[in-house]
């Protein structure tokens, strides 16, 4: 059970090149979603889907576009990246229950560097 | 829209004594969860403890424990007997009864030292 698998871990880009972040999970997870974690800010939620074909926009959603065409993955697109993307990303899924038991499960993270 | 504070950038505790991690939150809703997260160098998120705002008993995670004050907005997390492997940033974190498990609102961590 590989749980919540982000690729690639590392990757440097220059600015106005775009690129994708893969977010697979193979938990049958209804939720997903996408946050950054920058020095000093903690991480803040990017998008999420709350199942495939649904999509919303998180707090920090500018610069990135999300799709969800099937329930095992969640890719992050950076149209035109940018110095301030510079940022660690991390997916993260849930099985949708009850708010006692659901536990969110997150993938080792991406470090982004854009130049 | 809520907002979660975490006003200790830098803790540093000596082995097998006792720290307190502060968290503070703000919101208009009456349900709610807290978390409390670890990470370590190895960036990895660990969940430590998690409080449901409608339970007023206080959770308790072997030599974890939380002060949860729902007036006063704030959550606290205890670490007893420190050991030198909880070393990591530590991150307070909300979710709204209405959202769901993946939409947490995080504070900006505190970052936890051992020292022998």
């Amino acid at each position: 059970n590989a749980g919540v698998t982000q690729t690639p871990k590392f990757q440097v880009l220059k600015t106005g090149q775009s690129m994708t972040l893969q977010c697979a999970q193979d938990m049958n997870h209804e939720y997903m979603s996408w946050y950054r974690q920058d020095p000093g800010m903690g991480l803040r939620l990017i998008h999420y889907s709350v199942g495939a074909g649904i999509t919303d926009q998180g707090e920090v959603p500018n610069g990135y576009n999300v799709s969800r065409s099937t329930t095992e993955d969640f890719p992050l697109r950076l149209l035109s990246a940018a110095p301030s993307q510079t940022s660690v990303y991390f997916c993260a899924s849930s099985l949708r229950g009850t708010a006692t038991n659901e536990k969110l499960f997150f993938g080792s993270g991406t470090q982004l560097s854009v130049l | 829209a809520q907002t979660v504070t975490q006003s200790q950038p830098e803790m540093s505790v000596q082995e097998a004594e006792t720290v307190t991690l502060s968290c503070t939150y703000d919101t208009s809703e009456s349900d709610y969860y807290l978390f409390w997260y670890k990470q370590p160098p190895s960036r990895q998120m660990i969940l430590v403890i998690r409080q449901e705002a409608y339970k007023q008993q206080n959770a308790t995670e072997n030599r974890f424990s939380v002060n949860f004050q729902k007036a006063a907005k704030s959550f606290s997390l205890k670490i007893s007997d420190s050991q030198l492997g909880d070393a990591a940033m530590y991150f307070c974190a909300y979710r709204s009864d209405t959202g769901t498990a993946s939409k947490l609102t995080f504070g900006t961590g505190t970052r936890l030292q051992v020292t022998l």
